[in-house]
Order: C-alpha cells, then sequence, then structure tokens
C-alpha cells in the first residue's frame, strides 16, 4: 500500500534551517510529483511548492522562493523539503502530499490522494 | 490572507444540511480551475471528500456533494452527523501565482 512517511519534529531557533523528509514506498516513486503543504497552529492549509522526482525540477509558492528548496533521493525514495531563515512564523505542521491526476469528462486536474503523516516544526527562542 | 476565500464557521444540528461556500477570482476557479474539497479531523492528515467540482472518491458517502459556478464553488453536506464535526478546506489552482491555492477553512460545529 502507498506510504509517505515524514521524519520526526524538530525545534529550530530563529534564524536556523530545518530540513524534513518523506519517503515514499507503495508506488513507483518517479512516476508521481510530491507537494508540501504546511499548517500553522490555529491556520489553514499553505502550499509549499512541488518536486518532480523525476529529473528533480521544481515550483515553489511565490511565498518561500528564495528560502525554501526541494531536493531527491531516487535510492531511498525520499523527498526533502529544506527551509530557511526561519521566524517563528514558521511554526507549523509540514506535510508532504501526492497528487491524484484525474480526466473526468469535463475537465482535468488533481487531488492530493496520499499525505505524510506531518512534521511538526517548532521554531522558538 | 488565503487567495479563497470560505465563511470561517458554520453549524447545524444533526440530519440537517449544510454548505460551505468557497470564493475565489478570475485567475482560479473563474478561470476554470477545478476545486478540490478536503476535510481536516484534529491530529490528522486531509482527506479528500471532492475532485473535479463534484466527483467523490469512493467510499465518501453520498451525503457530501459539490458544486461550482463562475468564481465559486460549494460544498453541501446533508444528513449531518457528529462525525462530521472538523475543518473544512478548498482547494484549487490560480495561474498568475503558477500554484495550488487553499481556502482559510470553514469549522463545521454539528449541534
Amino acid at each position: 500500500q502507498v506510504q509517505l512517511v515524514q521524519s520526526g519534529a524538530e525545534v529550530k531557533k530563529p534564524g536556523a534551517s530545518v530540513k524534513v523528509s518523506c519517503q515514499s514506498s507503495g508506488y513507483t516513486f518517479t512516476t508521481y510529483y510530491l507537494h508540501w503543504v504546511r499548517q500553522a497552529p490555529g491556520q489553514g492549509l499553505e502550499w509549499m511548492g512541488i518536486i518532480n522526482p523525476s529529473g528533480g525540477s521544481t515550483n515553489y509558492a511565490q511565498k518561500f522562493q528564495g528560502r525554501v528548496t526541494m531536493t531527491w533521493d531516487t535510492s531511498t525514495s525520499t523527498v526533502h523539503m529544506e527551509l530557511s531563515s526561519l521566524t517563528s512564523e514558521d511554526t507549523a505542521v509540514y506535510y508532504c502530499a501526492r497528487p491524484f491526476f484525474y480526466y473526468d469528462g469535463s475537465g482535468q486536474g488533481y487531488y492530493y490522494d496520499y499525505w505524510g503523516q506531518g512534521t511538526l516544526v517548532t521554531v522558538s527562542s | 490572507q488565503s487567495a479563497l476565500t470560505q465563511p470561517p464557521s458554520v453549524s447545524g444540528a444533526p440530519g440537517q444540511r449544510v454548505t460551505i461556500s468557497c470564493t475565489g477570482s478570475s485567475s482560479d476557479i473563474g478561470a476554470g480551475y477545478d476545486v478540490q474539497w478536503y476535510q481536516v479531523l484534529p491530529g490528522t492528515a486531509p482527506k479528500v471528500l471532492i475532485f473535479g467540482n463534484t466527483n467523490r472518491p469512493s467510499g465518501v458517502p453520498d451525503r457530501f456533494s459539490g458544486s461550482k459556478s463562475g468564481t465559486s464553488a460549494s460544498l453541501a453536506i446533508t444528513g449531518l452527523q457528529a462525525e462530521d464535526e472538523a475543518d473544512y478546506y478548498c482547494q484549487s489552482y490560480d495561474f498568475t501565482l503558477s500554484g495550488v491555492v487553499f481556502g482559510g477553512g470553514t469549522k463545521l460545529t454539528v449541534l
């Protein structure tokens, strides 16, 4: 069965960087893009970006450009998301999510069918 | 500020029907991009309820339905049950941002 397993919780100081991992299993790693979404305490879902594990192309949300780097490791079927220059506003649960592409006759698109369990990143001095 | 606008909260008694609106713009929903709806229970990852504006994945009860018109979409829940108490998010794509956009989320309370 498909699983996305993320790395454990992190506590970082302001100005530091954090790297969160997401290991995939149960499907061919290179055939699905992976997205990163975060949710701050009491806040909504926020899209951070996408990585294509087949070749490594990325697309980052404008808000995070210059601060986020997404990488991949085919040998371990793992994608990584590194966020730098952390502030308290980066305290959130970070999720990786797999998009499932569909065509329903009237249009096409994708939705997230599998999610990681989430990684809590706490930024505190 | 989220790209898509949802009411912060809605409520209803068991058995009743509630709707949650999701208002976008000409660069996302109005541009023809599909809307997805997710349910988020405390401490869990989001679960898709509706994709492609109106479609339910297998396993999602037919009490949940979606619609889209112009720059807005709606999620309707009929026959409210206590287990439906959760946060609900709409999601689409914005071509000016070249990325996915979410609504701010709506907390559903079952009275």
